[in-house]
């Protein structure tokens, strides 16, 4: 299996800044995705974050508010931008195609975001 | 496009009760792929199983077990001699072919499991 760490684990936002997640792997995963989760609700794809070029965005998402990042096999940034109060959600980044664990998809702890 | 339902939104038990959570998918691929993860209230999600669908063999790991029915787009999940640290949010997932692809994710449901 793979371990998954995010920074930070919860922060509070004033309305109209941004703030960056960082998700991070300790083993070399093929696939790296960012989801949502708002209060009481389930988990929706923000995108698919791609090595090296433009990450794959789901519809509803856009790079101008959701801009990402994945520069290597083991690392991704997810930012909030503009944020308002109905950004407040966790956020969830995931890792898949782990070598011997091709199909499966290990979760962070999640970045709990309050935006006042 | 893949679609799942938990029909579920919350369930109560008393500790030691047996106890089902339903799932129901939708998805024009022939092959797939589905998942249970539980998410307790610290937040982090934890995987319960995969399941291929061409194998429609049921699975029992300790008191869970799950019982997929490829006829009716079913995968639910029974926890046997339910505990209070069973309390939880069950999510069910579908993904697509391919190695590690995107999740679509059922609404969840809540089961609290009652002393």
């Amino acid at each position: 299996s793979a371990v998954i760490s995010q920074k930070p684990s919860r922060d509070i936002c004033q309305r109209g800044t941004s703030l960056t997640i960082q998700c991070q792997v300790d083993s070399q995963v093929t696939m790296m995705f960012w989801y949502r989760q708002q209060p009481g609700q389930s988990l929706t794809l923000i995108a698919t974050a791609n090595q090296g070029s433009e990450a794959t965005y789901e519809s509803g998402f856009v790079i101008d508010k959701f801009p990402i990042s994945r520069p290597n096999l083991t690392f991704s940034t997810l930012t909030v931008s503009n944020m308002s109060p109905e950004d407040s959600s966790i956020y969830l980044c995931s890792g898949g195609g782990l070598a011997g664990s091709y199909n499966e998809q290990f979760f962070g702890p999640g970045t709990r975001l309050t935006v006042l | 496009a893949q679609k799942v339902t938990q029909a579920q939104t919350e369930i109560s038990v008393v500790e030691k009760e047996d106890v089902t959570l339903d799932c129901v998918y939708e998805t024009r691929d022939t092959t797939y792929y589905l998942f249970w993860y539980k998410q307790p209230p610290s937040g982090e999600l934890v995987f319960l199983i995969r399941r291929n669908s061409f194998d429609e063999q049921n699975e029992i790991s300790g008191r869970y077990s799950w019982n997929f029915q490829k006829s009716t787009s079913s995968f639910n999940f029974t926890i046997t001699a339910s505990q209070v640290v069973d309390s939880a949010v069950y999510f069910c997932a579908l993904s697509p072919p391919g190695s590690a692809r995107q999740l679509t994710f059922g609404s969840g449901t809540q089961l609290t499991v009652l002393p």
